[in-house]
């Protein structure tokens, strides 16, 4: 099974500072990797697909870079409503699988 | 509009199954795949397993192989996630995500969850 690792498990942003969040594949997932945010008592909300392809309706403060095992999301200027937990997931293998998640909060 | 409606809050008992559904509106529920992700209090998402809506494919996560079924009902547009032999362990918030009719890929839109409770 295809282990996601996501680090720093917290991170700790002011307002309007730049976030960055990592997620490492166990092998290879080309670019087969999705991006979710998550707030306490709601359903995840696709981000980024593909890696790098923002989803309908997702400010252009978001984007995600990388392939293969080592993918970033970086939030380029943090507002109130990023606080949030941010997941990783990879589509290229079976079963489809999560990383553990960010909680990205406010300093 | 795209909207995942999934049926309500369950109790169950240790042993038991439980049902739970999940309508689909505001698109072609063919052209899609249906996804199932839990998550227990507390903890991160956990992946289940996918139908497609088209084709009816399955493909189910190793944990819960020979205890869950995954189905869907072109006719009224809902998908079904059954999870047999519950234990406390499988409590958690079940959510459903549309996705890839070929293979399970991004989840672009998700139901609001149904929490499931086990408990004697």
């Amino acid at each position: 099974e295809m282990v996601m690792t996501q680090s720093p498990a917290t991170l700790s942003v002011s307002p309007g500072e730049r976030a960055t969040l990592s997620c490492r594949a166990s092998q290879s997932v080309s670019r087969n990797l999705a991006w979710y945010q998550q707030k306490p008592g709601q359903a995840p909300r696709l981000l980024i697909y593909g890696a790098s392809a923002r989803a309908t309706g997702i400010p252009a403060r978001f984007s995600g870079s990388g392939s293969g095992t080592e993918f970033t999301l970086t939030i380029s200027s943090l507002q109130s409503e990023d606080f949030a937990v941010y997941y990783c997931q990879q589509y290229n293998n079976w079963p489809r699988t999560f990383g553990q998640g960010t909680k990205v909060e406010i300093k | 509009q795209v909207q995942l409606v999934q049926s309500g809050a369950e109790v169950k008992q240790p042993g038991a199954s439980v049902k739970v559904s999940c309508k689909a509106s505001g698109y072609t529920f063919t052209n899609y795949g249906i996804s199932w992700v839990r998550q227990a209090p507390g903890q991160g998402l956990e992946w289940m397993g996918w139908i497609s809506a088209y084709i009816g494919d399955t493909n189910y996560a190793q944990k819960f192989q020979g205890r869950l079924t995954m189905t869907t009902n072109t006719s009224t547009s809902t998908a079904y996630m059954e999870l047999r032999s519950l234990t406390s362990d499988d409590t958690a918030v079940y959510f459903c995500a549309r996705v890839g009719a070929v293979a399970g890929t991004w989840g672009d839109y998700w139901g609001q969850g149904a929490l499931v409770t086990v408990s004697s």
